[in-house]
C-alpha cells in the first residue's frame, strides 16, 4: 500500500477555493487515488476518486500530475460547513482494504 | 432509510465484561467492514465479510468476534472488555468486495471504565 502524506492542517475563510495536496511517491500502475471526508462524531464519507488527470464532481475536483506521485483535492467556494477531516488515500483496484492516514483538517472561519 | 445504521450510539461499560455492537445495511452490498477509530483519530480496518465469508481479519485480540448472520448485517462482539477498547466503532459496506468506495455507519462510541 502506498503511503500518503498530507499537511496536518489548513485554515480556510468562507467562500474561497481550497486545495488539499496529498503525496504518495511510492504509488503503483494499478492504484487509484480517493479521497473521503469525515465530519465530527460522522464515519467517513467518499468524495471523489481518480487514476490520472482529472476529476470533477458536485462537490470536488481531483487534479493528479502525469507522474501520480501526488494529488490535490479542490473545494470551490468553501462554507462553514465543510469544517471536517478530509483523508487521502491510495488503493488497488480490487483491494478492498482502506487505509487512512492521520488526515487534513479544515477549518472554515465566516 | 438509513443507509448503513449501528446500534447502540454510545456504550458505557466496565472493564471484563461482554458487549456486542450491531450493524446494519439496506443498501444490497455484498461486503461489510469494520474499523476502529482511537483518540488520536487513526482509521484501521478491522475485519471485512464478503456474502457472510471473512476476507479480512486483522491483528486484533481474538476477544473480538464478528458475525454475520446474512449479507445486511454484521455485528462485533467484544468478551472480556478492556480500558484501551475504547474507541469508536464504524461499521461500513460496500458494492462488492472489490469496490473500493465504502459507505459508513454514524458509529458507535465505546467507553470502558
Amino acid at each position: 500500500l502506498a503511503k500518503t502524506t498530507q499537511p496536518i492542517s489548513m485554515d480556510s475563510y468562507e467562500g474561497q477555493e481550497v486545495n488539499i495536496t496529498c503525496s504518495h511517491n511510492n504509488i503503483a500502475t494499478n492504484d487509484y487515488i480517493t479521497w473521503y471526508q469525515q465530519f465530527p462524531s460522522q464515519g467517513p464519507r467518499f468524495i471523489i476518486q481518480g487514476y490520472k488527470t482529472k476529476v470533477t464532481n458536485e462537490v470536488a475536483s481531483l487534479f493528479i500530475p502525469a507522474d501520480r506521485k501526488s494529488s490535490t483535492l479542490s473545494l470551490p467556494r468553501v462554507s462553514l460547513s465543510d469544517t471536517a477531516v478530509y483523508y487521502c488515500l491510495v488503493i488497488s483496484l480490487g483491494f478492498q482494504k482502506l487505509v487512512f492516514g492521520t488526515g487534513t483538517r479544515l477549518l472554515v472561519s465566516p | 432509510d438509513t443507509a448503513v445504521s449501528q446500534t447502540p450510539k454510545y456504550l458505557v461499560t466496565q472493564m471484563g465484561n461482554d458487549k456486542s455492537i450491531k450493524c446494519e445495511q439496506n443498501l444490497g452490498h455484498d461486503t461489510m467492514y469494520w474499523y476502529k477509530q482511537d483518540s488520536k483519530k487513526f482509521l484501521k480496518i478491522m475485519f471485512s465479510y464478503n456474502n457472510k465469508e471473512l476476507i479480512i481479519n486483522e491483528t486484533v485480540p481474538n476477544r473480538f468476534s464478528p458475525k454475520s448472520p446474512d449479507k445486511a448485517h454484521l455485528n462485533l462482539h467484544i468478551n472480556s472488555l478492556e480500558l484501551g477498547d475504547s474507541a469508536v466503532y464504524f461499521c461500513a459496506s460496500s458494492p462488492r468486495r472489490d469496490q473500493e468506495t465504502q459507505y459508513f455507519g454514524p458509529g458507535t462510541r465505546l467507553l470502558v471504565l
